[in-house]
């Protein structure tokens, strides 16, 4: 089975300019998450989708950053426009169930550097 | 919300001694505490998980256990290797709200041989 892919996977820009990251998860895993993950920190959740809508974007910047995921299946995050404190990896993750609990796949991550 | 605490941040042990990390959380509606290790500049991978109606779980090596009273979970590793030796990451997630998880900080285990 093929994993979580994400691109791309290195990205450096300047503040204030604009960057998209994409994400293709396992084959019918109905949940895709995309997490921030500050460097030494764990992982922290930005926005959950279960097929194309949002189940939680609570920690989501907002006034930046803007996700979707057009047909249920891939997704894209975009950060608009970055900011310094936005250096990090970007994690996409899938689970199949729609419900809670389940086992999370996680792609190789995009690591960004805002200059 | 659910916060998730983990200690020790970093834990050096020698190759065949034993490890033990531990997490806390606070929202008593978690009921799935997976385990992940993230080897450096690759992803998380999930090497054990626990749901709230079992106590332990044990595969090989590696044992989770829950105590649901007082709110903390933790991870042992039996007989220590090198290539055990990365950052792992609890968290805590609940059925209600589709799975979302909080994660702790990590825990950066080196093993010496």
């Amino acid at each position: 089975e093929a994993g979580v892919a994400q691109s791309p996977r290195y990205k450096i820009i300047e503040k204030r300019q604009s960057v998209a990251f994409w994400c293709n998860p396992i084959s019918g895993h109905a949940t895709l998450y995309w997490y921030q993950q500050i460097l030494g920190q764990g992982p922290k959740l930005l926005i959950q989708f279960q097929n194309n809508g949002v189940v939680d974007d609570s920690q989501l910047p907002k006034d930046r950053f803007s996700a979707e995921r057009l047909k249920g299946v891939d997704s894209t995050l975009k950060i608009q426009p970055a900011k310094l404190e936005d250096s990090a990896v970007y994690l996409c993750a899938s689970s199949f169930l729609a419900g809670g609990g389940e086992t999370q796949y996680f792609g190789p991550g995009t690591r960004l550097l805002v200059l | 919300g659910e916060n998730v605490e983990q200690h020790p941040s970093t834990l050096s042990v020698q190759e065949g001694d034993s490890a033990v990390i531990k997490c806390t959380y606070s929202d008593s509606a978690s009921n799935y505490f997976p385990w992940y290790k993230q080897e450096l500049g690759k992803r998380p991978q999930l090497i054990i998980d626990i749901r709230s109606n079992v106590g332990e779980k044990k595969d090989q090596r590696i044992a989770v256990t829950l105590n649901k009273t007082a709110k903390h979970f933790s991870l042992h590793i039996t007989e220590t290797q090198p290539e055990d030796s990365a950052v792992y990451f609890c968290a805590a997630s609940y059925g209600a709200n589709a799975g979302k998880s909080t994660f702790g900080d990590g825990t950066t285990l080196t093993v010496k041989p």
